[in-house]
């Protein structure tokens, strides 16, 4: 069983489009990460959501939009997408709490190409 | 969170054992050093953590200098699958934010 998913694998979009990238994951955790890869490869934290909760937002445009149904799904909304959007982006859960332990477990990541 | 500096890349021949230094020199007392690795086009994986001792498990070894100001991975027997990006990354206690922060990691070859 795949402990963290993500759809779809491939997204190739037009500019000022919106898009959703589907994560889920059947590992019980109680937070659940975006991140953000782009071409250089320089791997970065977007947010993380713990029990329904953002609990951290770093700087990214406010196109992009966390929806989090229940504790097992974090989805990435994007609006108005934009050609410097174009990037791999990876899901991710922990158990928050765990004092010490910050094992986090990755999807397979989502490539968006935007043209 | 403190810095970490890591070569940009390495090689190991298959079968050596493969060191991964890492340097944390501003490392407070209660952070924790966390090693995660990314094969190509897929997303990290953990590989094992620890906080003053040194720690062994399935994957890896972790060496912490008794100052806490470094730290080696050590993969005891490398083979090809292990090529990858190695990140060296340092974290606090958990108080409500729980991200990581990847640097640009060491490229590791394994060498048939």
């Amino acid at each position: 069983d795949t402990a963290v998913s993500q759809t779809p694998k491939y997204l190739v979009t037009q500019m000022g489009n919106d898009k959703s990238i589907k994560c889920e994951q059947n590992l019980g955790h109680d937070t659940m990460y975006w991140y953000k890869q782009d071409s250089k490869k320089f791997l970065k934290i977007m947010f993380s959501y713990n029990n329904k909760e953002l609990i951290i937002n770093e700087t990214v445009p406010n196109r992009f939009s966390p929806k989090s149904p229940d504790k097992a799904h974090l989805n990435l909304h994007i609006n108005s997408l934009e050609l410097g959007d174009s990037a791999v982006y990876f899901c991710a859960s922990s158990q928050l709490g765990r004092v010490g332990y910050n094992e986090q477990f990755f999807g397979p990541g989502t490539r968006l190409t935007v043209l | 969170d403190a810095k970490t500096t890591q070569p940009t890349s390495m090689d190991c021949a298959e079968g050596r054992a493969a060191n991964l230094p890492c340097n944390h020199s501003t490392i407070s007392g209660n952070e924790y050093v966390y090693w995660y690795r990314q094969i190509h086009s897929q997303g990290p994986q953990y590989i094992i953590h620890g906080l003053k001792n040194n720690e062994t498990n399935e994957m890896a070894s972790l060496i912490i200098t008794e100052d806490r100001k470094s730290s080696t991975l050590i993969l005891p027997h490398a083979t090809l699958r292990d090529t990858a990006v190695y990140y060296c990354i340092v974290r606090g206690r958990i108080t409500g934010a729980n991200n990581l922060f990847f640097g640009t990691g060491t490229r590791l070859t394994v060498i048939p």
